[in-house]
C-alpha cells in the first residue's frame, strides 16, 4: 500500500510569506503528527491531529498550524516565515493514538528554505 | 518534561562488526515505549526497533538488539554484523502512552560504516 506522502517536497518562500504543506497518511490511518528537524534544534514536535482534531501541541509559536480534514489529510501553515524556519518538516502517520502498538510511519519531508 | 539524550553525536565501525548507539532519557512516568528510528540521506525516518517499559525482556530486530535499563533509563542500541546499508543518522525517541503519538526525539548520532 502507498506510504506517507508529503508534497511539496522542495520549497523556497522569503521572508514574511506564509506557507502550506500537505500531507497524506497511509490509507486507514487517522492520526498524522508534524515535525521540524534543524541542523541546531534537531527533531521537535509541532502537533498531532487525530479524526480532525488538534490532540497534542509542541513548543512552538502561534505562527504555525495546521489542520486535519475528514479524509485524515493534514495540512500545516506556517505564517510570517521567518529565516529560521528553514527546516525539514517531517510528517508521521499513525493508524490510532497513543495505543500500545501504534506505530509511526515517516514521510519522506518537506525542505523549506526561507531567503 | 521527558528529555532523551545521545551522547555520542558521531559513531564508526568496520562492516561486519558490532557496534554499540547511547541513549539515556529522563521521565517521571513508569510506563511508556522507546524507539530506535534510522534516517538514512533519503531523509524517510524508518523504525529499527521499539521497546515497551512494562517488558524486562530486551527487544530483538535480526541484526538489531537494545539493551534496556529502566532504573538506569539507559536505552542502547546494538547493531551486529555491520553493513554498508547501516550507515545513517539514528535517533532514539521516547513516547508517554498518554500523549498520543507524540515522540521526543534524542539529537541523534551519525553512524559511519567503514568498508
Amino acid at each position: 500500500k502507498a506510504g506517507v506522502t508529503q508534497t511539496p517536497r522542495y520549497l523556497i518562500k522569503t521572508r514574511g510569506q506564509q506557507v502550506t504543506l500537505s500531507c497524506s497518511p497511509i490509507s486507514g490511518h487517522r492520526s498524522v503528527s508534524w515535525y521540524q528537524q534543524t541542523p541546531g534544534q534537531g527533531l521537535q514536535f509541532l502537533f498531532e491531529y487525530f479524526s480532525e482534531t488538534q490532540r497534542n501541541k509542541g513548543n512552538f509559536p502561534g505562527r504555525f498550524s495546521g489542520r486535519q480534514f475528514s479524509n485524515s489529510r493534514s495540512e500545516m501553515n506556517v505564517s510570517t516565515l521567518e529565516l529560521g524556519d528553514s527546516a525539514l518538516y517531517l510528517c508521521a502517520s499513525s493508524l490510532e493514538s497513543g495505543m500500545a502498538n501504534t506505530e509511526a510511519f515517516f514521510g519522506q519531508g518537506t525542505r523549506l528554505t526561507v531567503v | 518534561a521527558q528529555t532523551v539524550t545521545q551522547s555520542q553525536p558521531e559513531m564508526s565501525v568496520q562492516e561486519a562488526e558490532t557496534v554499540t548507539l547511547s541513549c539515556t532519557y529522563d521521565t517521571s512516568e513508569s510506563d511508556y515505549y522507546l524507539f530506535w528510528y534510522k534516517q538514512p540521506p533519503s531523509r524517510q525516518m524508518i523504525l529499527v526497533i521499539r521497546q515497551e517499559a512494562y517488558k524486562q525482556q530486551n527487544a530483538t530486530e535480526n541484526r538489531f538488539s537494545v539493551n534496556f535499563q529502566k532504573a538506569a533509563k539507559s536505552f542502547s542500541l546494538k547493531i551486529s554484523d555491520s553493513q554498508l546499508g547501516d550507515a545513517a543518522m539514528y535517533f532514539c525517541a521516547y513516547r508517554d502512552p498518554g500523549a498520543g503519538n507524540m515522540l521526543t526525539f534524542g539529537g541523534g548520532t551519525r553512524l559511519m560504516v567503514k568498508p
